[in-house]
């Protein structure tokens, strides 16, 4: 495709479900980043893949938040035992070959809601 | 770690009228600050971006001035238009240039015709 894909658009989960999200890069991006976006709130960093390096996963907030990439494509963030304070927004946005060099295009997003 | 921080977190202003809006960062070693623009309902989309070896860099009504000594980097919109109203957000590089992108925490901006 033409720009970067998440799926679902909107998810809606009970309490202590595990939920995962898909992440679809623009074809050639070495580089891939989470955030988080709470209501009116600006964007957490989660975790970044860059190429064959190990990912910095500085930014996720517990244990039960973790992500893959595989074959340096698709990424997938799971979300196991889902609170409620997970309720956000999920952006994933790719770049040619990292942040420090060429501009990040972000999908729409997933709404995940937790009830 | 390394952080931006951004200000104000919202701004209002009549059209017609200039909007600023700040940012400085932590990492020296940051060397591209771009600017992201997000309507309702929408992921981010870059509006402007510079790189540390410029100061300064214009695109019609939007402006971005990096001082690298201070590590304060600025968003100028002059002439606002109803249209211009939305989320702004700033990032700075992190690590270098392979590196992450860290995001301030936005500037909600009104233009009010």
């Amino acid at each position: 495709g033409a720009g970067v894909s998440q799926s679902p658009s909107n998810k809606v989960t009970e309490k202590g479900k595990d939920v995962e999200l898909r992440c679809d890069p623009i074809s050639g991006h070495t580089a891939l980043y989470w955030y988080r976006q709470s209501l009116g709130q600006g964007l957490e960093f989660l975790i970044y893949f860059q190429g064959n390096s190990a990912p910095d996963k500085s930014g996720l907030p517990s244990d039960r938040f973790s992500a893959e990439r595989t074959g340096g494509s698709v990424s997938t963030l799971t979300i196991q035992r889902t609170q409620q304070e997970d309720s956000a927004v999920y952006l994933c946005a790719s770049s040619l070959n990292g942040g420090g060099n060429t501009e990040a295009f972000f999908g729409q997003g997933t709404r995940l809601t937790v009830v | 770690g390394e952080n931006v921080e951004q200000h104000p977190s919202t701004l209002s202003v009549q059209e017609g009228d200039s909007a600023v809006i700040k940012c400085t960062y932590s990492d020296s070693a940051s060397n591209y600050f771009p600017w992201y623009k997000q309507e309702l309902g929408k992921g981010p989309q870059l509006i402007i971006d510079i790189r540390s070896n410029v100061g300064e860099k214009k695109d019609q009504r939007i402006a971005v001035t990096l001082n690298k000594t201070a590590k304060h980097f600025s968003l100028h919109i002059t002439e606002t238009q109803p249209e211009d109203s939305a989320v702004y957000f700033c990032a700075a590089s992190i690590g270098g240039s392979q590196g992450n992108l860290i995001f301030g925490k936005g500037t909600k901006l009104s233009v009010k015709p």
